[in-house]
């Protein structure tokens, strides 16, 4: 499986950006970099992903290192809406895994 | 676009009963997921289907778990008998193709639990 390494928990004011680490050292050069995330008592919600290059989209922007061994997911502005576990992912077509891991679990303070 | 439907949402059984979750992609979806979600956990993957063939079941306790996805479309997930430890979110997912580039959209997940 291809693993990555968050922090367990972050906090984060109303408003204000927040920008989450995730590891992944072991990425080889075809694995997507994946990211999701599940409010409470909901299944998970596609979040953004990307290869490469940084992406950006309505909820978020992904910024990936020039290595590919770290990403960071950014949520420019938190609501309270965004308070969820957020899971950072690779997914390759060898062994086709999709390792959730424990991800990061995010709380908004008002 | 309706999104994944999963039923029933919540189940309570006793150990060695059998239980049944069903699941509904969204359409035009050729790849289904089953993962299962112990509290605390994050979901891990039991079976992967695209259309009608299995794709990836390692992961899936064959002696008492099985998933069929007849006609491509509707799944079903079975678990017979289930002991204590399979108390957990039953999730489904589906996506336009398996390719690692493509999002999977969750249903809400049944919650089941073996007393």
């Amino acid at each position: 499986d291809a693993k990555t390494t968050q922090p367990n928990s972050m906090e984060s004011n109303e408003e204000e950006p927040v920008h989450l680490p995730c590891n992944h050292s072991t990425i080889s050069g075809t694995d997507y970099i994946h990211w999701y995330r599940q409010l409470p008592s909901q299944g998970p919600e596609y979040v953004i992903h990307g290869l490469t290059s940084n992406v950006n989209n309505r909820m978020a922007s992904l910024a990936i290192a020039e290595d590919r061994k770290s990403s960071t997911l950014i949520l420019h502005r938190a609501t309270l809406r965004d308070a969820a576990v957020y899971y950072c992912i690779l997914r390759r077509d060898t062994g086709n895994q999709f390792y959730f891991g424990t991800g990061t679990s995010l709380t908004v303070i008002p | 676009e309706a999104g994944v439907a999963q039923s029933p949402r919540y189940k309570i059984i006793e150990k060695r009963q059998s239980v049944a979750f069903w699941c509904n992609p969204i359409s035009g979806h050729a790849t289904l997921y089953w993962y299962q979600q112990i509290l605390g956990q994050g979901p891990k993957l039991l079976i992967q289907f695209q259309n009608n063939g299995v794709v990836d079941d390692s992961q899936l306790p064959k002696d008492r778990f099985s998933a069929e996805r007849l006609k491509g479309v509707d799944s079903t997930l079975k678990i017979q008998p289930a002991k204590l430890e399979d108390s957990a979110v039953y999730l489904c997912a589906s996506s336009k193709g398996q390719g690692r580039s493509y999002e999977q959209y969750f249903g809400p997940g049944t919650r089941l639990t073996v007393t």
